[in-house]
């Protein structure tokens, strides 16, 4: 079963604008991880955020997690053509030794 | 260099024989984990292994098995593969489980015909 789910499902944009997807979660987590995927290979982690912090940042990145709602969010900033790519959440739970991926979201940066 | 690999990259086999996909990382992770993707589905965890000589199914074991006699490798068998497996198939390790980051191999495209 999906854990998270990510919204939207395709995402479209130019070169140098930012790009925004989010993640929603059924159950608590431990943490929340955001991977991205290069057309059919393999992921690449991009960045973890625990359960006990609220944003994190790396580069161009810039994640949150909102615990109460369950949700989170990346962020890429000032987006490039090899930001092209799919972008997956998946969460870990205390509870438990798996890590549980959404559905993705496939972004597009134009040049 | 710290990597996961896996093989072959693809393969083409009929229903009924025997496969195995082969998975060693180097990095002496003691996490190792196998998922399918299937388009619209995302990833599906198929098994996990905590450690050597332990492992445990994930969302989608059935027809699959696995072994873990060594730390490095985590070999993923299709006793009978039937065309429902026909998918992308993905191995990864971490160092501490869920807690830490996974570093993925570069996938192995099934079919099943």
């Amino acid at each position: 079963s999906q854990q998270g789910e990510e919204d939207p499902q395709a995402l479209s944009i130019q070169e140098g604008e930012n790009a925004t997807m989010n993640c929603s979660y059924k159950t608590s987590i431990n943490n929340l991880q955001w991977y991205r995927q290069n057309s059919g290979r393999g992921l690449v982690h991009l960045i973890l955020i625990r359960s006990n912090e609220r944003e994190k940042h790396s580069g161009r990145l810039r994640v949150t997690l909102d615990t109460s709602k369950k949700s989170s969010s990346l962020l890429i900033t000032a987006s490039r053509a090899a930001d092209t790519a799919s972008y997956f959440c998946a969460t870990g739970k205390a509870a438990g030794n798996k890590l549980t991926f959404g559905g993705g979201t496939r972004v597009l940066v134009k040049p | 260099e710290a990597q996961v690999t896996q093989n072959p990259r693809y393969l083409i086999t009929v229903t009924g024989k025997k496969l195995t996909v082969t998975c060693s990382q180097n990095m002496n992770h003691e996490y190792m984990s196998w998922y399918r993707q299937d388009p619209g589905l995302g990833l599906r965890q198929i098994y996990y292994s905590m450690n050597v000589e332990v492992t445990d199914k994930g969302d989608v074991p059935e027809g699959y098995k696995v072994s873990r006699k060594e730390k490095r490798n985590f070999p993923l068998i299709l006793e009978s593969p039937s065309p429902n497996q026909t998918s992308l198939y993905f191995c990864a390790s971490s160092s501490e489980g869920m807690n830490t980051e996974a570093f993925f191999g570069q996938g192995t495209r099934l079919t099943v015909v």
